[in-house]
C-alpha cells in the first residue's frame, strides 16, 4: 500500500540555523510529491511541489526540496529559519490514474529557539 | 477572493446531536474534499467529491454523510455525533480531479462532542 513516512515528529533549530525534514515514501512508480505547511489555527498551505524534471524544486517563503528516486525521499531544506517558520510541515503523495487522493504524511511540528 | 471558506470556526455537540459542516469556495474548482486531523495522525480523508454531482468515500467515511450541493458548496454531515468525532475538519479544493492537483485548505472547524 501507498504511504508516506516523515521520520520526526518534532523538530528543534535555532533561529538562523539551518533546516531539513525528512520524508520517504512508499509507492511503485514516481508519485506527484508536495509539501504543506500549517500555521497555528491555520489550514494547510502548499510550499512546493513535485512533478518531474529537475529534482531541486524551488517553493515559496525561502524553501526547496529534493527529490532522491534511489532514496524514495523528498526532503525539505531552508538555509536559515526565521521565528516565523514555526509550523507544522506536511509531506504529501498524490498518486496516478483513477485515484484522485493525496495522502499526507503525519506531520512535523518545527519549533525555533530564539 | 475568499478561497475556501468553513462555518461554524468551533462547535460543541452533545453524543447524539446532529450537525452539518458547511464549505464553499470561490474558485470555480471542479473537486472538493473533506479531511478530519487529529493529533499525530495528521490529515485522513472522509469523503470527496471528484466534480459537481459525484462524491466518493475516503479513508474514514462511517459515520458521516456528505452533500455536493452546487459547483460551490460541500457539506459533510454528522448524523449522531459520538465523542470519537472530536476533530478539527478541514475542507479542501482543487482545479480537477488528479493527484497531482494542488488542493487549497479552509481554516478548519474544532468539533467537540461531549
Amino acid at each position: 500500500a501507498q504511504s508516506v513516512t516523515q521520520p520526526d515528529i518534532h523538530i528543534t533549530v535555532s533561529e538562523g540555523a539551518s533546516l531539513e525534514l525528512r520524508c520517504n515514501y512508499s509507492y511503485g512508480a514516481t508519485p506527484y510529491l508536495f509539501w504543506y505547511v500549517q500555521s497555528p489555527g491555520q489550514g494547510l498551505q502548499l510550499l512546493l511541489k513535485y512533478f518531474s524534471g529537475d529534482t531541486l524544486v524551488q517553493g515559496i517563503k525561502g524553501f526547496e526540496a529534493e527529490f532522491k528516486r534511489s532514496q524514495s525521499s523528498f526532503n525539505l531544506r531552508k538555509p536559515s529559519v526565521h521565528w516565523s517558520d514555526a509550523a507544522e510541515y506536511f509531506c504529501a503523495v498524490g498518486l496516478f490514474l483513477r485515484d484522485d487522493k493525496i495522502i499526507f504524511g503525519k506531520g512535523t511540528r518545527l519549533h525555533i529557539l530564539p | 477572493n475568499a478561497g475556501v471558506t468553513q462555518t461554524p470556526k468551533f462547535q460543541v455537540l452533545k453524543t447524539g446531536q446532529s450537525m452539518t459542516l458547511q464549505c464553499a469556495q470561490d474558485m470555480n474548482h471542479n473537486s472538493m474534499y473533506w479531511y478530519r486531523q487529529d493529533p499525530g495522525m495528521g490529515l485522513r480523508l472522509i469523503y470527496y467529491s471528484a466534480s459537481e454531482g459525484t462524491t466518493d468515500k475516503g479513508e474514514v467515511p462511517n459515520g458521516y454523510n456528505v452533500s455536493r450541493l452546487n459547483k460551490r458548496e460541500f457539506s459533510l454531515r454528522l448524523e449522531s455525533a459520538a465523542p470519537s468525532q472530536t476533530s478539527v475538519y478541514f475542507c479542501a479544493s482543487s482545479a480537477n480531479r488528479g493527484g497531482g492537483e494542488t488542493q487549497y485548505f479552509g481554516p478548519g472547524t474544532r468539533l467537540l462532542v461531549l
